[in-house]
């Protein structure tokens, strides 16, 4: 069964540095997502992507995180500057699209990832 | 802010009994709801899903209930196996069932089911 897959599982770096986490996503899914779950708190949204851009972001997207799908196979979440609350569990996810009058839109159901862990020292 | 709320952190079910797990919502604007399982150290996975058009919807052991006029929906596990001990989220979008609106799904804060042999 196709899945959603992450790399790395587990990612320690330092305040202050670059994070890049990967995603692939299932192949025929045109939406991609991710999520990030800080430990006791809720998963929470964080950006949604179609067709190269980002489709919606959340208030906690803000100016240093960047998303991009560098090929036809890879999604990426870009940290540019890390902070301690950055610690979190980061999930992407992916889901279909279908075409409806007006546009492409995609389907309710996310299919996640297992996960990147992200420690900030 | 919590728009949509798991009450119970845990609830313990002895196997073969039937497990219900709740979740309350408060946005008006959300009109499809999901149930997600998780283990430790793996990603939420689907479980079952229902549109506001429904009020029940039924996948195997797992059934989903909609009560849109209380804003409450619950899933039903029966019989309960042990192999069901994980996490509960329910989760919720504002999309809905014919797309439109916002992408994130807003989730609750999760059920620890745990399966008593």
């Amino acid at each position: 069964e196709p899945e959603v897959t992450q790399t790395p599982s587990h990612q320690v770096t330092q305040m202050g540095q670059e994070v890049i986490l990967r995603c692939v996503p299932i192949s025929n899914h045109l939406y991609f997502y991710w999520y990030r779950q800080i430990l006791g708190q809720k998963v929470e949204f964080l950006v949604s992507f179609y067709n190269n851009e980002i489709s919606e972001k959340s208030e906690i997207f803000d100016d240093q995180f960047s998303v991009e799908r560098p090929d036809g196979s890879n999604f990426t979440l870009k940290i540019r500057s890390t902070k301690l609350e950055d610690s979190a569990m980061y999930f992407c996810a992916s889901s279909e699209a279908w075409v409806e009058r007006g546009g492409v839109q995609p389907l309710n159901e996310q299919f996640f990832g297992p996960g990147t862990r992200l420690t900030v020292l | 802010d919590q728009q949509v709320k798991q009450n119970s952190p845990s609830l313990s079910v002895q196997e073969g009994r039937i497990s219900i797990l709740n979740c309350d919502y408060t946005n008006s604007m959300f009109d499809y709801f999901l149930w997600y399982k998780k283990y430790p150290a793996e990603g939420p996975t689907f479980l079952i899903s229902i549109s506001s058009i429904k009020d029940k919807n039924e996948d195997g052991r797992f059934t989903v209930f909609l009560n849109k006029s209380a804003k409450h929906l619950s899933l039903h596990i029966v019989p309960s196996q042990p192999g069901d001990s994980a996490v509960y989220f329910c989760a919720a979008s504002a999309r809905g069932y014919s797309g439109g609106g916002a992408d994130g799904l807003t989730f609750g804060k999760g059920t620890h089911l745990i399966i008593q042999p």
